[in-house]
């Protein structure tokens, strides 16, 4: 069966730190595979999106990168944190998009 | 504009009531939507998908391109229904499934 692995759970960053989040899918193959920011009251906000290795689609122009260096690997980095990218970070991945998408567990991150 | 508007942030029932969570969609196409739950502690979870026309949990969703709307019902709440509930859209090709901001759910005994 699938799964889909996000770490770390939580995170607490000094601003202007960097960043890395990483992503990993188990039992399937070429997947298409998301970053997702959810905020109270905002609801989720596509960040990036990846249909195959090296292939990173930007949503919205922020502080953050996306890279896939492996087909079933995302990571979400940064150079630099600031405090608004404090947020709660979802991954996210799909066969087919009238399947559904599958979340990962989530991490906290705390810019401080 | 692709948007999903849920338009309450917050839906408090008691036990045995009926219960609406609204969802409405603007898409020009012919949409695939999708309702998420999210329980406390648990992960973001696909609740069901207007395609499939089923019902999950006692739960089910009609696709109303009239008034798109994607409204999610269940005709008797459970207290184990209390979540926060995400409407969303896919507008097909590469997917970017757009999510609404949220209802909150709260089943009261």
């Amino acid at each position: 069966s699938q799964t889909i692995h996000q770490w770390p759970a939580t995170l607490v960053q000094p601003v202007g730190s960097p960043l890395s989040l990483e992503c990993t899918v188990e039992g399937t193959s070429n997947p298409n595979l998301y970053w997702y920011r959810q905020a109270a009251g905002r609801g989720l906000q596509l960040l990036f999106y990846s249909v195959g290795i090296g292939q990173i689609s930007s949503e919205v122009p922020q502080n953050l990168s996306a890279s896939r260096p492996q087909d079933r690997q995302f990571i979400l980095s940064s150079k630099k944190l600031l405090l608004s990218d404090s947020g709660f970070y979802l991954c996210a991945w799909t066969y087919r998009d009238r399947d559904g998408y599958t979340f990962g567990s989530g991490t906290r991150l705390t810019v401080v | 504009a692709q948007r999903v508007t849920q338009p309450e942030k917050l839906l408090s029932v008691f036990k045995g009531a009926p219960v609406e969570l609204k969802c409405n969609y603007s898409y020009s196409g012919s949409p695939e939507l999708f309702w998420y739950v999210q329980y406390s502690r648990q992960r973001l979870q696909l609740l069901l998908r207007h395609i499939s026309r089923e019902s999950i949990k006692g739960f089910t969703a009609d696709l109303n391109k009239g008034e798109t709307s994607f409204h999610l019902k269940k005709p008797f709440a459970q207290e184990e229904d209390s979540a926060m509930y995400y409407c969303a859209l896919s507008p097909g090709g590469y997917n970017k499934l757009i999510f609404g901001a949220g209802t909150r759910l709260a089943v009261h005994p």
